[in-house]
Parts: structure tokens; C-alpha cells; sequence
């Protein structure tokens, strides 16, 4: 059973509109969040991260919302430009450590023009 | 260059045979990680290690064996790959910050490599 899941395999927006990339988790244990951007043929790159003690994390056009109640944290991206189409992995983290890093399936947005 | 390499980048080979994916970074980091991504799944952690004589089992870890020949280097091997095997293997790292804890929980992967076992 996966601990953490992005229930929408893809996502299609038009640019200039806002995508909204959605996770649920199922641990209340989890301590830290982090969203990575995946492009084709390469690896996944650390995107922003929000701690559990916080319920939003801004960084430009990219907002991490976290509501710990309902175990759902979400993905802003306002506004949405055809570069940001890839895949987005949610991923969270269990201990202080980080070894313990559970990721989600990702959701493949696309931006259209 | 890139922070983070992983040789071959494509490799196919057969059902029996021994395969060893390699890892090689420049970032410094004493954290090394494997991953293993399959379509639906996400990324599922096969084994980590904290520092040259530091190995530990991930999720799924059956199967596999990984070597930390040096800081910079961390290697996976499939004694006999079997066809579920097939999948796109990410390495990545990380780093402890000020605190002790690992700065952000941060991962720095690298390109990746697609295995595929006939």
C-alpha cells in the first residue's frame, strides 16, 4: 500500500493558468515534505520542501501548501510556463535523518501554449 | 560536469547475468542512496549508505548487493538479473546540514540508467 500517492497520473494547463499538483499521504509520521521535477532522461531535481511545522512554503512562482489534518499538501505553480511540463514527485521524509524517503508516482504535467 | 554520473546509461542484457550500475560523485556528500523507478510506482529506495563502511537494506533490497568503494563512488550490482528487474535506476546523495540534520532532506540525483533484463 503506498504511503504516499498523486492520484492524478497527468495534468494538462494552458499557459499563464495556475497547476495545481495534488498529494496525499497516509503516515502522520512524516516530518518533511519535498517536491522534485523530473525531465525526460534525467534525473529528478529538488524543486521546494515545506516542514511539517509550517503549512505553506513559497519560492517565486512555486507555493507548497501542507494541511496536516487532512494529510494533503499541494503544488502551486502560478504562472504555469511550457518549461515547467514534466514529471513532479511528492516525496516525504519519516525521521530527522533522512534516510527514510518515501516518493509518490508523479504526475506529468503538461503546459500548453 | 555533472555532479552526480551513473555508468552504463542504457544497458540491456539477459536473464542470469551479472550487472553492475555504477555511481560516481563530485558533490562532496557522504550520503549515497539507489533507487529504482518503475511506471506507476514512483521512486522505491534499494540501498543506502551514510559513509564508506555505512550499508543499509532499503524497501527492496532482495536481489540486489551495492559496494561503497570511497565516498565518491557507489555501485549496484544484480547477481542475476531476472526480467522484473527491468526498470530505470536513479543514484543519488545528500548532506547533513549545520543542525545534523540532512540539510533540507535535499537529494541530488543523478541522469539515471535503464536496465532492461530479457
Amino acid at each position: 500500500d503506498q504511503q504516499v500517492k498523486q492520484n492524478s497520473p497527468s495534468l494538462s494547463v494552458q499557459e499563464g493558468r495556475i497547476s495545481i499538483l495534488n498529494c496525499d499521504y497516509t503516515n502522520s509520521m512524516f516530518d518533511y515534505f519535498l517536491w522534485y521535477k523530473k525531465y525526460p532522461a534525467e534525473g529528478p531535481t529538488f524543486l521546494i520542501s515545506i516542514s511539517s511545522i509550517k503549512d505553506k512554503n513559497e519560492d517565486g512562482r512555486f507555493t507548497v501548501f501542507l494541511n496536516k489534518s487532512a494529510k494533503h499538501l499541494s503544488l502551486h505553480i502560478v504562472p504555469s510556463q511550457p518549461g515547467d511540463s514534466a514529471v513532479y514527485f511528492c516525496a516525504a521524509t519519516l525521521d530527522n535523518y533522512g534516510q527514510n524517503f518515501v516518493f509518490g508516482p508523479g504526475t506529468r504535467l503538461s503546459v500548453l501554449p | 560536469d555533472a555532479d552526480v554520473t551513473q555508468t552504463p546509461r542504457n544497458r540491456i542484457t539477459k536473464t542470469g547475468k551479472r550487472i553492475m550500475l555504477e555511481c560516481s560523485q563530485t558533490k562532496g556528500h557522504d550520503r549515497m542512496y539507489w533507487y529504482r523507478q518503475d511506471p506507476g510506482l514512483g521512486l522505491r529506495l534499494i540501498y543506502y549508505s551514510f559513509d564508506v563502511k555505512d550499508i543499509n537494506k532499503g524497501e527492496i533490497s532482495d536481489g540486489y548487493s551495492v559496494s561503497r568503494q570511497a565516498q565518491a563512488k557507489f555501485s549496484l550490482s544484480l547477481e542475476s538479473a531476472i526480467p522484473n528487474q527491468t526498470a530505470l535506476y536513479f543514484c543519488a546523495t545528500s548532506d547533513l546540514g549545520d543542525s545534523g540534520r540532512a540539510a533540507g532532506h535535499e537529494q541530488f540525483f543523478g541522469p539515471g540508467t535503464r536496465l532492461t533484463v530479457l
